[in-house]
């Protein structure tokens, strides 16, 4: 079975903070998924990747597929960035992605 | 930009009730996908629809669960007989993949929440 963890569960930051989201599985994937949920639900794709790094404005995504982890950093943080980001991978076998639990993010001003 | 739609954004319904959820994915993608997220919980999947016949299912989808595609636009999630514990959030995503072994980015909706009474 595998194991989405994420950590922090929880996370309160200065604006302008280096943030940095870790995400570990327990099983080989194809690819993995960075979501972030707004207060309302919606959710909205960040990146996927595969192997290496994104970069995406102040968002910066990097994988490690050896040791089955990946983390998600933001630079220079906003109060706009508040909101639960969400690490959801794809196993080598299968078209499902499995989610990990969130982080709360909450950036003060 | 594209987007997926889903209706109703929220739908309250007695117990026991059948309730249809709909979704419209993005035109040109192929595989379809209806998660939930119960109150405070992470999310979690149910099933997978590829060329017109559901693909992968998960523990959740029991026989009270139902997918369909009408028509070249709609992806449909039925609840037979809803109960309480079908309270939730639930989620339609698409996807570029092409096959069952390619990997596409998900695009989801803004959701429906289902409560049950």
């Amino acid at each position: 079975k595998n194991e989405v963890e994420q950590s922090p569960q929880n996370l309160t930051a200065q604006e302008g903070e280096f943030i940095t989201i870790n995400c570990s599985y327990s099983v080989g994937i194809s690819a993995l998924h960075w979501l972030q949920q707004h207060p309302g639900g919606g959710i909205v794709s960040l990146f996927m990747l595969s192997s290496g790094k994104k970069k995406h404005g102040r968002l910066i995504a990097t994988i490690n597929i050896q040791e089955k982890h990946s983390s998600l950093h933001i630079t220079a943080s906003h109060p706009r960035d508040s909101a639960v980001y969400i690490c959801a991978v794809k196993p080598n076998t299968g078209n499902q992605f499995y989610f990990g639990t969130g982080t709360s993010l909450t950036v003060i001003p | 930009e594209p987007e997926v739609t889903q209706t109703p954004s929220h739908q309250v319904t007695q117990m026991g009730q059948e309730v249809i959820l709909r979704c419209v994915p993005i035109s040109n993608h192929l595989y379809f996908y209806w998660y939930r997220q119960i109150l405070g919980q992470k999310v979690e999947f149910l099933v997978s629809f590829y060329n017109n016949e559901i693909s992968e299912k998960s523990e959740i989808f029991d026989d009270q669960f139902s997918v369909e595609r009408p028509d070249g636009s709609n992806f449909t999630l039925k609840i037979r007989s809803t109960k309480l514990e079908d309270s939730a959030m639930y989620f339609c995503a698409s996807s570029e993949a092409r096959s069952s072994v390619d990997t596409g980015e998900l695009f989801f909706g803004e959701g429906s929440r289902l409560t049950v009474l």
